[in-house]
């Protein structure tokens, strides 16, 4: 699994309120993705990071923000969530240091805004 | 624009019985193309990438550029192989700075009957 772990796995929160999902990583990958997970859509991606303070905006970024202060942790958060952000969320990695290495996925965190 | 079109939403066959799952790509330059299988409400996991052309519990997928198609195959289904299978794609690592970010189809929901 390439020693990624998400929390929490699962979260119901209401409308309005902030939202942080955190991915963390063991093992010193460079690259790291956030995904959410929809029905009919696939997966997309909201933003990515390519080290410490790198981040940008994938297909679906709008409502949400990300941080990386530190290499093993990727944050997600939703400032103001909406049910339109119910969802299940995955983190990945690319292995090692290059973008072009094989993706793992954490095991997703299942999101519920009413 | 890059994309990834998997034409079935859900595919039911029957345990022995031939698999096709369909994937078609639209992509200007050469791509990478891949397979991820998600088993129930797990992590998705890497099956194929045809840079690699292995073949993985007796899935098989060929990219054919002509046709810009990676049809994921298997002669004989198994009732394990019941999962959603996604298609996806990486083009160039800096490709609008995509920094080799993956674009997925909307996935198919594989169902292996006894």
């Amino acid at each position: 699994d390439a020693g990624i772990t998400q929390s929490p796995r699962h979260k119901v929160t209401e409308t309005g309120t902030p939202v942080t999902l955190r991915c963390h990583q063991t093992e010193n990958h460079r690259y790291m993705y956030w995904y959410r997970q929809d029905p009919g859509h696939g997966l997309r991606l909201i933003h990515y990071s390519y080290g410490v303070k790198d981040t940008d905006k994938g297909e679906v970024s709008d409502g949400y923000s990300v941080s990386r202060s530190k290499t093993e942790d990727f944050l997600l958060t939703l400032e103001s969530a909406t049910s339109s952000q119910t969802s299940v969320y995955f983190c990945a990695i690319s292995e090692g240091r290059e973008a072009n290495n094989e993706q793992f996925f954490g095991p997703g965190t299942r999101l519920t805004v009413l | 624009a890059q994309r990834v079109t998997q034409p079935e939403k859900l595919l039911s066959v029957f345990k022995g019985a031939p698999v096709e799952l369909k994937c078609n790509y639209s992509y200007s330059g050469s791509p990478e193309l891949f397979w991820y299988v998600q088993y129930s409400r797990q992590r998705l996991q890497l099956l194929l990438r045809h840079i690699s052309r292995e073949s993985i519990k007796g899935f098989t997928a060929d990219l054919n550029k002509g046709e810009t198609s990676f049809h994921l195959k298997k002669p004989f289904a198994q009732e394990e192989d019941s999962a959603m299978y996604y298609c996806a794609l990486r083009g160039a690592s800096n490709y609008g700075g995509s920094q080799g970010n993956l674009i997925f189809g909307k996935g198919t929901k594989l169902s292996v009957k006894p």
